[in-house]
């Protein structure tokens, strides 16, 4: 069974940069057939899509966060990365890695997710 | 941007009931529409993809339809499990915006 794991500091200062990896296990991330993406959602509020890559290290951003947003590849360890710059309070939210039955389709495995909270 | 209308934004029903779920797109999407469940403290769920296919695993009364710009999510026989909140997502674009979604509670 699919398992996808996040992992990271749960908590980041204003301005700094956040880093969460996620861990895939159960399955190769090198499939040709997926996609890898992070998607977020701040709390209490809806679901944003931040990004996805392939195997191959193609990326993919959402235009709103495309300046910041840095997504990676390590089909050596089986795990996919998250870099988002400059944050701010605005960036508090859950974030959750997932498998992508295309570019930005849809998601059949999620991580369980991961709360990272922007203060000083 | 794709912007993607949800509708109601919370929704009461009695177990039994057949609850309906509605999502527009401000263009036409064809079918790429997903629907999500998901529960308090929780990861999302793919419970629909493609507008109107089941997830595997996923129980018979849950079923979406739709085409183009609109589309519906039904559950034929609320049952108590379903409690939840449901979010549409259309991928005919980037970035795959995400309804607002539509927090379902027993009455």
């Amino acid at each position: 069974q699919l398992q996808l794991q996040e992992s990271g500091p749960g908590l980041v200062k204003p301005s700094e940069t956040l880093s969460l990896t996620c861990t895939v296990s159960g399955g190769s991330i090198s499939s040709s057939s997926y996609y890898w993406g992070w998607i977020r959602q701040p709390p209490g509020k809806g679901l944003e899509w931040i990004g996805s890559i392939y195997y191959s290290g193609s990326t993919y951003y959402n235009p709103s966060l495309k300046s910041r947003v840095t997504i990676s590849v390590d089909t050596s360890k089986n795990q996919f990365s998250l870099k988002l710059s400059s944050v701010t309070a605005a960036d508090t939210a859950v974030y959750y890695c997932a498998r992508h039955l295309a570019v930005a389709g849809p998601s059949d495995y999620w991580g369980q997710g991961t709360l990272v909270t922007v203060s000083s | 941007d794709i912007q993607m209308t949800q509708s109601p934004s919370s929704l009461s029903a009695s177990v039994g009931d057949r609850v309906t779920i509605t999502c527009q797109a401000s263009q036409d999407i064809s079918n790429y529409l997903n629907w999500y469940q998901q529960k308090p403290g929780k990861a999302p769920k793919l419970l629909i993809y493609d507008a109107s296919n089941l997830e595997t695993g996923v129980p018979s009364r849950f079923s979406g339809s739709g085409s183009g710009t609109d589309f519906t999510f039904t559950i034929s026989s609320l049952q108590p499990e379903d409690i939840a909140t449901y979010y549409c997502q259309q991928y005919d674009n980037l970035p795959p915006l995400f309804g607002q979604g539509t927090k379902l509670e027993i009455k």
